[in-house]
């Protein structure tokens, strides 16, 4: 079972407001992931990380930044939330280690009005 | 078109009917497979995951892939209610290191 946990879970804000999303993962895993999930559609990877220090953003265009300060740690940011940055942000990670697959976090249900 | 591709259902079935869940695709050098639980409003759950070709069972779960056919599936026997899900491929190819490739979704609902 996988230790990633995601806040917060729901958010409701309003147009403007700059949020964090939170990620933090418990295994020492070097890669980490976001994903964004819109209903009835397919994950897309918007930023990802190797390791401390180590960003790059993903196949989906994104006004979000991450940043990786602790192995543990991979919050993403929203400077100016708009309506169309609704929905469901997923965090992930991986080990280095041979094939292990990715492991979820909850999710955050973001809803932009 | 879409590196995998798979079939968005609904798909709705009775309690212990043993259910099927498929996915294609298009790239043969994927090796790597996976299959997720995704319940409303969480994150995806890890079922099982696989490599190259063959099947693996883990209870009530059996995941089977045929690389010459590009073709996955995920069989749950003995469906229950709690099943009622979306469940979502993914794969990976061997030599890249940072890229999962996920179908959108199949959802079922196993009707008591």
């Amino acid at each position: 079972e996988a230790d990633i946990y995601q806040t917060p879970r729901y958010l409701v804000i309003g147009t403007g407001k700059k949020i964090t999303l939170e990620c933090s993962q418990t295994m020492g895993h070097d890669k980490m992931y976001w994903y964004q999930q819109d209903p009835g559609m397919e994950l897309h990877l918007i930023h990802y990380s190797y390791g401390v220090n180590s960003t790059e953003k993903g196949d989906l265009s994104s006004e979000s930044t991450v940043s990786r300060i602790r192995t543990e740690h991979f919050p993403l940011t929203l400077e100016s939330a708009r309506p169309s940055h609704t929905s469901q942000y997923l965090c992930a990670s991986r080990s280095e280690q041979g094939f292990i697959p990715i492991y979820f976090g909850e999710g955050s249900w973001l809803t932009v009005v | 078109q879409k590196e995998v591709e798979q079939d968005p259902g609904p798909l709705s079935v009775p309690e212990g009917a043993i259910v099927s869940l498929n996915c294609t695709y298009s790239n043969s050098a994927f090796q790597y497979f996976m299959w997720y639980r995704q319940y409303s409003r969480k994150g995806p759950e890890l079922l099982m995951y696989t490599y190259s070709s063959g099947n693996k069972e883990d209870g009530r779960f059996t995941a089977q892939v045929d690389k010459s056919s590009k073709y996955i599936s995920l069989f749950i026997r003995d469906s229950q209610p709690s099943d009622s899900a979306t469940y979502l491929c993914a794969m990976r190819r061997t030599n890249t290191g940072n890229q999962f490739y996920f179908g959108t979704g199949t959802s079922l609902t196993v009707i008591p």
